[in-house]
């Protein structure tokens, strides 16, 4: 069964500043992989996915993720952040062949101006 | 818009009440899911549809809860003599075929008194 760690349950930020946002997995298959995020009192909505091809995948706001087969991770960044940009963000891990998403426990980013 | 619909958004009740949510999705799919989401954690599966067939039950669905899906359209999960620890926000998810990318509704806050 795969499981995923975010390893930052909090990330304050100035705008315009960068950010990273990491995540780990574990899988002994093949895994597709999302970034989610989820505003105040709303669903999740999908930011970025790695399905196959290029291991770097980028959003249309800006944000872009890395697959690192090697060290299993999937680490989210964005260059400078926005005001708008304050939301929840969940790494998520589905195994091929296998429908169901196993989420990370989530990281709150907190964009300051 | 997600594509899929949920109804209520919030839902208060006293314990031991029984409570029914429904799921409509509203793009074109063939798989339905339903998650739960605790405070600070992430989404966790509770099941899934392929068409009016429900395929997989994580173990974290107890027998006072069961999920429907009638004619492979809408979905309902209905939770009987409802506690304490069944106060989440349930979500509901649709993919499309082959590929295993989750779209998530706005979810429905339960909170059992």
């Amino acid at each position: 069964a795969q499981s995923v760690t975010q390893l930052d349950s909090q990330v304050p930020v100035f705008e315009e500043a960068p950010v990273e946002l990491r995540c780990n997995y574990s899988s002994s298959v093949s895994v597709y992989l999302f970034w989610y995020v989820q505003y105040p009192n709303q669903g999740l909505q999908l930011l970025l996915k790695y399905l196959s091809g290029s291991t770097l995948v980028e959003s249309i706001n800006g944000f872009e993720a890395e697959f690192n087969k090697s060290q299993t991770s999937f680490h989210l960044r964005k260059p400078s952040v926005h005001i708008s940009d304050t939301a929840e963000y969940f790494c998520a891990v589905s195994e091929l062949r296998d429908y169901k998403l196993s989420f990370g426990a989530g990281t709150t980013v907190t964009v300051r101006a | 818009d997600t594509g899929v619909s949920q109804d209520p958004r919030h839902k208060i009740t006293k314990r031991g009440q029984n409570v029914t949510f429904r799921c409509d999705p509203i793009s074109e799919h063939n798989r339905l899911y339903w998650y739960r989401q605790t405070l600070g954690q992430g989404p966790e599966f509770l099941t899934y549809f392929q068409n009016e067939a429900q395929l997989e039950k994580s173990r974290l669905l107890s027998d006072r809860f069961s999920a429907e899906r009638p004619k492979g359209s809408f979905s309902t999960l209905e939770i009987q003599r409802t506690e304490q620890g069944d106060s989440a926000m349930y979500l509901c998810a649709i993919s499309l075929f082959d590929r295993n990318i989750q779209y998530f509704g706005a979810g429905t806050r339960l909170s059992v008194l």
